[in-house]
């Protein structure tokens, strides 16, 4: 079954605001990675935490991390049109999965101005 | 970051042919790994192409359906073979960073149709 569901499945917010994603998985990871996807295309790689991190910030960027919950949360402060996207959590298990990610479901976030 | 490029960046087949995506990247590998994204759903992992060996596929994901080549550290081919509208996909390649932290990067996606 796949790890790292996320919730909301879509968000929309004014421009702004602050959103938060979470996301959740079911066995042990290495690291947990986010990205942002723009209509279809690629992804883009945002901000990895490592599994002994609680918190990590990137600009506007601030992602928590949670072992004993296996929960992780994304926010993203002051958000912009631009920021309309969809944002996926993918875990790392490392070791011999290293490299290998599975991914959340997705969080479809639309900014409004 | 790696700069990973794909060919071709889309493209509309009909039923029961192949095609065959490339991924590039401007460093040297160890691991590529392909990826598939259905319409409206999350990324699934097809299978890690190794350099000098068989790519390792995932549960659900044959050989015969997605063969991959990796003739060298920069570059490696995903065929997807026989193909039906099920096949209707973005099909993603990806490497790790060069750093420490076990980054994942992907390439700008193969947008795929079949009709």
């Amino acid at each position: 079954s796949q790890q790292g569901e996320e919730d909301p499945q879509a968000l929309s917010i004014q421009e702004g605001e602050n959103a938060t994603m979470n996301c959740s998985y079911k066995t042990s990871i290495n690291n947990l990675q986010w990205y942002r996807q723009n209509s279809g295309r690629g992804l883009v790689h945002l901000i990895l935490i490592r599994s002994n991190e609680r918190e990590k910030h990137s600009g506007r960027l601030r992602v928590t991390l949670d072992t004993s919950k296996k929960s992780s949360s994304l926010l993203i402060t002051a958000s912009r049109a631009a920021d309309t996207a969809s944002y996926f959590c993918a875990a790392n298990a490392g070791g011999t999965s290293y490299g290998k990610l599975t991914f959340g479901q997705g969080t479809i976030l639309t900014v409004h101005p | 970051s790696a700069v990973i490029s794909q060919k071709p960046s889309r493209d509309i087949c009909q039923r029961g042919t192949s095609l065959t995506i490339q991924c590039q990247v401007d460093s040297q590998v160890t691991m590529m790994f392909w990826y598939r994204q259905q319409p409206g759903q999350s990324l699934t992992l097809i299978a890690t192409a190794n350099q000098g060996s068989e790519a390792t596929y995932e549960s659900g994901f044959v050989i015969d359906k997605f063969p991959i080549s990796r003739p060298n550290l920069t570059f490696s081919t995903l065929t997807v073979s026989n193909m039906s509208p099920e096949d209707s996909s973005i099909y993603l390649c990806s490497v790790p960073g060069q750093g420490q932290l076990n980054e994942q990067f992907f390439g700008p996606g193969t947008r795929l149709t079949v009709l």
